[in-house]
C-alpha cells in the first residue's frame, strides 16, 4: 500500500498570502497525484489532478508540481473562501486508492 | 449536470446491517467505474471500495472485506453498498466517488463526490 504523509499538518495565514503544502509519497505514484479541497459540511472537491493540471473550474491562483515520491499544492494568493482543508490521493498504485491525512489552511 | 446523492444512513447497532445507495444522474453513468469512500467524524478519507463499470471487478479495503459489498443497477443509475456485521469503528459519512476515468488522453481520479450519507454505529 502506498502510504501518502502531508506537511504541515495546519498551516495558519493571511488572506493574500501564499500557502505552499506538500504530499510525500511512501513510493513512486509517477504523476498520478491528485489534490481535493474539503469544507465542513461538504464533499470533498477535485482540484488538481495529474500532478499539476487543474479540474474544470478551477481558479488559476492553485497550482500543483511534482513528481515521483514528491508534491507540491500552492494557492497563490489567499483569498477567504480557499480556508479549507486539502487531501492530496494516489491512483498509481491501487487496490487501495489512498489519501494523505490532510493539511488544515486557516485563517492567521 | 453531475450529480451523486446518497441515502440509506441511518443509527444501527453493532452487528447490525444496512444498506447504502447512490442515485446518479447527469452523465453516462453505466460508462463510469465507481467507488465509496467514507470520512470519520473529524478523520480524513478513507476509500472503502470499487466497482468498475460492468461490475465484473470489485475490490475493497482490508478493513470492510468479507463484510461489506458493492454492487450496481446500470438500468437504474445506481450504486450500493451493503453493509453487514457493522462496527463502532464503521460510524463515518459515506461518499460515493465517480472514476477514475479516461477520456481520450486524459485520466482523471475521483471527479465528483456526492454530499454523503452518515451511518452511526452504536448501541
Amino acid at each position: 500500500e502506498i502510504v501518502l504523509t502531508q506537511s504541515p499538518a495546519t498551516l495558519s495565514l493571511s488572506p493574500g498570502e501564499r500557502a505552499t503544502l506538500s504530499c510525500r509519497a511512501s513510493q513512486s505514484v509517477s504523476n498520478y497525484l491528485a489534490w481535493y479541497q474539503q469544507k465542513p459540511g461538504q464533499a470533498p472537491r477535485l482540484l488538481i489532478y495529474d500532478a499539476s493540471n487543474r479540474a474544470t473550474g478551477i481558479p488559476a491562483r492553485f497550482s500543483g508540481s511534482g513528481s515521483g515520491t514528491e508534491f507540491t499544492l500552492t494557492i497563490s494568493n489567499l483569498e477567504p473562501e480557499d480556508f479549507a482543508i486539502y487531501y492530496c490521493h494516489q491512483r498509481h498504485t491501487w487496490p487501495p486508492f489512498t489519501f494523505g491525512p490532510g493539511t488544515k489552511v486557516d485563517i492567521k | 449536470e453531475v450529480q451523486l446523492v446518497e441515502s440509506g444512513g441511518d443509527l444501527v447497532k453493532p452487528g447490525g446491517s444496512l444498506r447504502l445507495s447512490c442515485a446518479a444522474s447527469g452523465f453516462t453513468f453505466s460508462a463510469y467505474s465507481m467507488n465509496w469512500v467514507r470520512q470519520a467524524p473529524g478523520k480524513g478519507l478513507e476509500w472503502v471500495s470499487y466497482i468498475s463499470s460492468g461490475s465484473s471487478i470489485k475490490h475493497y479495503a482490508d478493513s470492510v472485506k468479507g463484510r461489506f459489498s458493492i454492487f450496481r443497477d446500470n438500468a437504474k443509475n445506481s450504486l450500493y453498498l451493503e453493509m453487514n456485521s457493522l462496527r463502532d469503528e464503521d460510524t463515518a459519512v459515506y461518499y460515493c466517488a465517480r472514476g477514475p476515468h479516461c477520456s481520450g488522453n486524459t485520466c482523471y481520479p475521483f471527479d465528483y463526490w456526492g454530499q454523503g450519507t452518515l451511518v452511526t454505529v452504536s448501541s
